[in-house]
């Protein structure tokens, strides 16, 4: 069946420092989705990005779609310790379906 | 705006109590919802699709007499975990999004549910 598949499971940063996390899918998305869980709460909505090869942008958070449309990443540049937590990638199932298909996570943590 | 709100936030409860989960979208409309649950450490898990007006489409392994979803009207689904056990201890979250296409999934603050 689809995967997304989210590399790595977990990143230990020293504050300051940059981080990545990679998203990759089994098939091609029509759009991907970016999300970030703190800890204890609820995942929330970062970004989306339907084009490919788009790039956006949030202060210092850059997210990337491919040319394929069947990977992304997410970069922070110097992270802080509000940037503590799990960051998902979601892609739609095939076929038009409005259910998202999660990676893993990737758990972000960051050394004052 | 897209905000949506769970309730309640957690719940403690004995075995063979049946719990009852609300969620809402606050300032849209949302023809489906969705349910999950999230285990610690580990990602979301689609459970259901909740649709208004007509029932719910439930994923592989999800025992559709255990988890009983009501999408009643636009911006209101619940879910019934009936005679919960201790293994149903878990947190529960559900997300909505308005119709528009390519529209993206808005999460409620999530249910902590406690089974004794």
């Amino acid at each position: 069946g689809q995967q997304v598949m989210q590399i790595p499971q977990y990143q230990h940063v020293q504050e300051g420092e940059d981080f990545t996390t990679y998203c990759n899918s089994s098939t091609t998305l029509s759009n991907i989705q970016w999300y970030k869980q703190r800890p204890g709460g609820h995942p929330v909505f970062l970004i989306q990005l339907v084009k490919s090869g788009e790039v956006k942008k949030q202060k210092r958070l850059t997210f990337q779609f491919g040319e394929a449309k069947k990977n992304s990443s997410l970069h922070i540049t110097a992270t802080q310790t509000t940037d503590v937590g799990t960051y998902f990638c979601a892609g739609p199932t095939q076929g038009g379906s409005e259910k998202l298909v999660f990676g893993k996570g990737t758990k972000l943590t960051v050394n004052p | 705006g897209a905000v949506v709100s769970q309730h309640p936030s957690w719940v403690i409860c004995k075995s063979g109590t049946s719990v009852k989960i609300e969620c809402r979208s606050l300032d849209f409309q949302a023809t489906t919802m969705f349910w999950y649950r999230q285990f610690p450490k580990q990602s979301l898990m689609l459970m259901a699709t909740s649709n208004e007006g007509s029932k719910a489409t439930y994923e592989q392994g999800v025992e559709k007499d255990k988890f009983l979803i009501n999408h009643a009207s636009l911006t209101l689904s619940t879910l019934t975990v009936t005679s919960a056990h201790p293994e149903d201890s878990s947190f529960y979250i559900c997300s909505a999004r308005d119709g528009r296409p390519n529209q993206p999934q808005h999460f409620g603050d999530g249910t902590r549910l406690s089974i004794l």
